[in-house]
């Protein structure tokens, strides 16, 4: 059981560039999340989708846009990275009983 | 709306000493509360959660409706409690889960 998986671990980006950071779970869960976190800041919600085809913005949705187009698979893009994006995203996902987290994207924009 | 405030970003315990991270939440209806844990480098994993009442590492949480509190509490802090922890908040029947902002507790050998 692969729980939720993000790709990719590590990433370096320079101002301007572009990306999208991938998340699946295998878990049948209809609520998925975008974090990022941020020394002293903690987990800020970026984008929420409590089902296939629906998201919502968060805390932080400036400069991201995400996409739910399935069930197990919810994709975060960075259109235009700026060094404020420096941070680790985290992916999640949700039922009735608990959530579960990826292992984190160490994004890094120079 | 839904909210869970953590009033301390910082907790610095003495290992032996108790600890006690605080957790107050906003929430008109009735609430499931969490509490997650990252210890460095991991990713977060539940900890504990107020329904099950048990006792997870030697914390415990008690759900205070009347003060909206969940504070997490530990008698004798070990230096492996070191971690960030996260208190959260989901409506009975609702999947979404609203985090706080998180406390980063050190414990001091």
């Amino acid at each position: 059981n692969a729980g939720v998986t993000q790709t990719p671990k590590f990433q370096v980006l320079k101002t301007g560039q572009s990306m999208t950071l991938q998340c699946a779970q295998d878990m049948n869960h209809n609520s998925m999340y975008w974090y990022r976190q941020d020394p002293g800041m903690g987990l800020r919600l970026i984008y929420y989708s409590a089902s296939e085809g629906t998201t919502d913005k968060g805390e932080v949705p400036n400069g991201y846009n995400v996409s739910r187009l399935n069930k197990r698979e919810f994709s975060l893009r960075l259109e235009s990275a700026a060094p404020s994006q420096t941070s680790v995203y985290f992916c999640a996902s949700s039922g009735l009983t608990e959530a579960f987290f990826g292992q984190g994207t160490r994004l890094t924009v120079v | 709306a839904q909210r869970v405030t953590q009033p301390e970003k910082l907790l610095s315990v003495f290992k032996g000493a108790p600890v006690e991270l605080k957790c107050n939440y906003s929430y008109s209806g009735s609430p499931e509360l969490f509490w997650y844990v990252q210890y460095s480098r991991q990713r977060l994993q539940l900890l504990l959660r107020h329904i099950s009442r048990e006792s997870i590492k030697g914390f415990t949480a008690d759900l205070n409706k009347g003060e909206t509190s969940f504070h997490l509490k530990k008698p004798f802090a070990q230096e492996e409690d070191s971690a960030m922890y996260y208190c959260a908040l989901r409506a009975l029947g609702n999947e979404k889960l609203t985090f706080g902002t998180g406390t980063r507790l050190t414990i001091i050998p």
